[in-house]
């Protein structure tokens, strides 16, 4: 059974700071996705992986994938405060995508 | 871009009513979804299609049935709404790749089902 695992599950970062956000998958897949939730909306996609060593960018994030070892990471770079949202990995299996459960980002000033 | 409508923002029904929530996409894709989201469960899917009159179970299927007449939508049953339905409601939407998505889901706006 496919497993997707998210952490932290909850981060608070200061404005300005660093920080990366953990993806592992438990079967052989190579596309990756993550998702953005803002509160009280619904998903939208960020980025799309899909091969070994892909990395996306945009903004202040960055996304990269590792099929060997079945993991993804979204880095964020200098957070402010537009990032504050809930962000899901997801994996697809069979005309399916299972997604972890998310991560919710709060950026303090 | 991709429209994906849900019918309903918010719903209320009273427990054992039939509940039907109603999902339209404007972009002709081949695969649709049902998925539930919950505090701290993420998202669960429930049902999805990949073809007119196509259906395949998702993980947690019971107390739900879904109909796909048309391509571009997607209908979610709830046959006999009980309390532990209450939950955000998902529809989304994506193009087929021959055996796997190869899109990202373009999701609606979800429905917020409260059963009382």
């Amino acid at each position: 059974e496919l497993k997707v695992e998210q952490n932290p599950l909850f981060l608070s970062m200061q404005e300005g700071k660093n920080y990366t956000i953990y993806c592992n998958y438990s079967t052989t897949s190579d596309r990756l996705y993550w998702y953005r939730q803002d509160p009280g909306k619904s998903l939208e996609s960020l980025f799309v992986l899909l091969s070994n060593g892909a990395v996306k960018q945009e903004g202040r994030l960055m996304a990269s994938l590792d099929t060997k070892a079945r993991l993804s990471t979204l880095h964020i770079t200098a957070a402010v405060h537009d990032l504050s949202a809930t962000y899901f990995c997801a994996v697809d299996r069979n005309n399916d995508m299972r997604f972890g459960a998310g991560t919710r980002l709060t950026v303090k000033p | 871009d991709v429209k994906v409508t849900q019918s309903s923002r918010y719903l209320v029904k009273r427990t054992g009513e039939k509940v039907f929530l109603e999902c339209v996409q404007d972009m002709d894709h081949e695969n649709m979804f049902w998925y539930r989201q919950d505090p701290g469960l993420g998202l669960r899917l429930i049902y999805f299609s990949y073809d007119v009159k196509m259906k395949e179970k998702g993980d947690i299927p019971e107390g739900y049935s879904v109909s796909r007449e048309k391509k571009e939508r997607f209908s979610l049953i709830l046959e006999s709404a009980s309390t532990n339905q209450t939950s955000m409601y998902l529809c989304a939407s994506s193009l087929y790749g021959g055996g796997s998505i190869r899109s990202p889901l373009h999701f609606g706006n979800g429905t917020r089902l409260t059963v009382t």
